[in-house]
């Protein structure tokens, strides 16, 4: 079975903190996927990356970064430099083998205060 | 935007009662997704369909059914609501069925069953 953790439920930062939001995961498929999600106060889901687990390839996207360790099995996410538009739940997931389903972990509250 | 549609939004029902979640994919995608988020449950997976084709069942209720159409909209109808049924509905759309590609959501649905 396929399961995420994500042990932060919040975290509270000060705008212009670099913040990492922790992904930990478990699977026994040797081909997998992992994704984050961003979920504003609005309440929509957003797509923020993907990463097969052949790729073990940092990446970045202007502010936003992801380091995949597979020795760790772990998917974590930093924002550098927080704003106050960063405030969200911030969800990690994953897919693999046959299955395309999501499981998800349980969120980490991120509030970015002035 | 993500390109998914739902409807409606906002969803008020007593127990006991039927209603029907509406979800439009985003233009080329055949598979549909259904996801309930709630407080204790969070994040889960419910049923995904396929080009019409029921493809992966999660921890869907029997009370609950869903079906896609040719047109590959899909409906998620919930029956004898319960008050715990109370919670945001996902619908999700993706290219095909492989645990690779990426799910897009669509705003959700709240339903609040009184």
């Amino acid at each position: 079975a396929q399961k995420v953790t994500q042990a932060q439920t919040e975290i509270s930062v000060v705008e212009k903190e670099d913040v990492t939001l922790d992904c930990v995961y478990e699977t026994r498929d040797t081909t997998y996927y992992l994704f984050w999600y961003k979920q504003p106060p609005s309440g929509e889901l957003v797509f923020l990356i993907r990463r097969n687990s052949f790729d073990e390839q940092n990446e970045i996207s202007g502010r936003y970064s992801w380091n995949f360790q597979k020795s760790t099995s772990s998917f974590n996410f930093t924002i550098t430099a927080s704003q106050v538009v960063d405030s969200a739940v911030y969800f990690c997931a994953l897919s693999g083998g046959t299955a395309s389903k999501l499981t998800f972990g349980t969120g980490t509250r991120l509030q970015v205060t002035l | 935007d993500s390109g998914v549609t739902q409807t409606p939004k906002h969803l008020i029902t007593a127990t006991g009662q039927r209603v029907t979640l509406r979800c439009s994919p985003r233009s080329g995608d055949l598979s549909v997704y259904w996801y309930q988020q709630s407080l204790d449950q969070g994040l889960q997976f419910l049923i995904q369909y396929y080009n019409g084709e029921e493809r992966a069942k999660g921890n869907i209720l029997e009370r609950f059914s869903a079906q896609q159409f040719p047109d590959l909209h899909s409906e998620l109808n919930l029956s004898s609501l319960e008050l715990g049924d109370s919670a945001l509905y996902f619908c999700a759309s993706s290219v095909a069925v492989l645990a690779s590609d990426t799910q897009y959501f669509g705003p959700g649905t709240r339903l609040t069953v009184l």
